[in-house]
């Protein structure tokens, strides 16, 4: 079946403006996370919907960061007034159930902010 | 959550087993601990778990000591295909979130 899919793929934006990245979960998973990694680093989370209830936002690292999602589809994140330390590829995945399954990872969308 | 620890690098010939060992000695009770690898330009993929038990599956095999402050994962007969970057992991039962580190860069020798 379907996996996982995130686009665009590659994105390049000037410096202020705004991006929104999309994901679309494996049908049928309740849970979607969005990680960002940085070059040559580890993944850094960002935030975790699980079905209906409110999204754990902790891992967002400004007000610029944003991300919504409806019932248990497609998810966006928006990244505001972009800055050149946003350059990073930015990963989805989703779970069956909660955090406790199994992780399915998208390819990424690789941002770079110039 | 608890962090861990694991060798920024390692080497296995092709066909022998490769052991990555991760330390996780904060670890709480009900702290799982999930290994996932990452080969390059892709997106992570999930390996095995285990909480307190040695865990096998068709991947790798995963040993946990007994005061489960420290971990290996295996497997058993590595191929080029497994040069990757491993991440060791531990979560919270309850949590969401999942610490990814910076892992260990397996890089199989022909």
């Amino acid at each position: 079946g379907a996996g996982v899919s995130q686009s665009p793929s590659n994105k390049v934006t000037e410096k202020g403006k705004d991006v929104e990245l999309r994901c679309d979960p494996i049908s049928g998973h309740t849970a979607l996370y969005w990680y960002r990694q940085r070059l040559g680093q580890g993944l850094e989370f960002l935030i975790y919907f699980q079905g209906n209830s409110a999204p754990d936002k902790s891992g967002l690292p400004s007000d610029r960061f944003s991300a919504e999602r409806t019932g248990e589809s497609v998810s966006t994140l928006t990244i505001q007034r972009t800055q050149q330390e946003d350059s990073a590829v930015y990963l989805c995945a989703s779970s069956v159930r909660d955090s406790s399954y199994e992780q399915y990872f998208g390819p990424g969308t690789r941002l770079t902010v110039t | 959550d608890a962090k861990t620890t694991q060798p920024p690098s390692m080497d296995c010939a092709e066909g022998r087993a490769a052991n990555l060992p991760c330390n996780h000695s904060t670890i709480s009770g009900n702290e799982y601990v999930y290994w996932y690898r990452q080969i390059h330009s892709q997106g992570p993929q999930y390996i095995i778990h285990g909480l307190k038990n040695n865990e096998t599956n068709e991947m790798a095999s995963l040993i946990i000591t007994e005061d489960r402050k420290s971990s290996t994962l295996i497997l058993p007969h590595a191929t080029l295909r497994d040069t990757a970057v491993y991440y060791c992991i531990v979560r919270v039962s309850t949590g969401n979130q999942f610490y990814f580190g910076t892992g260990t860069s397996l890089t199989v020798i022909p």
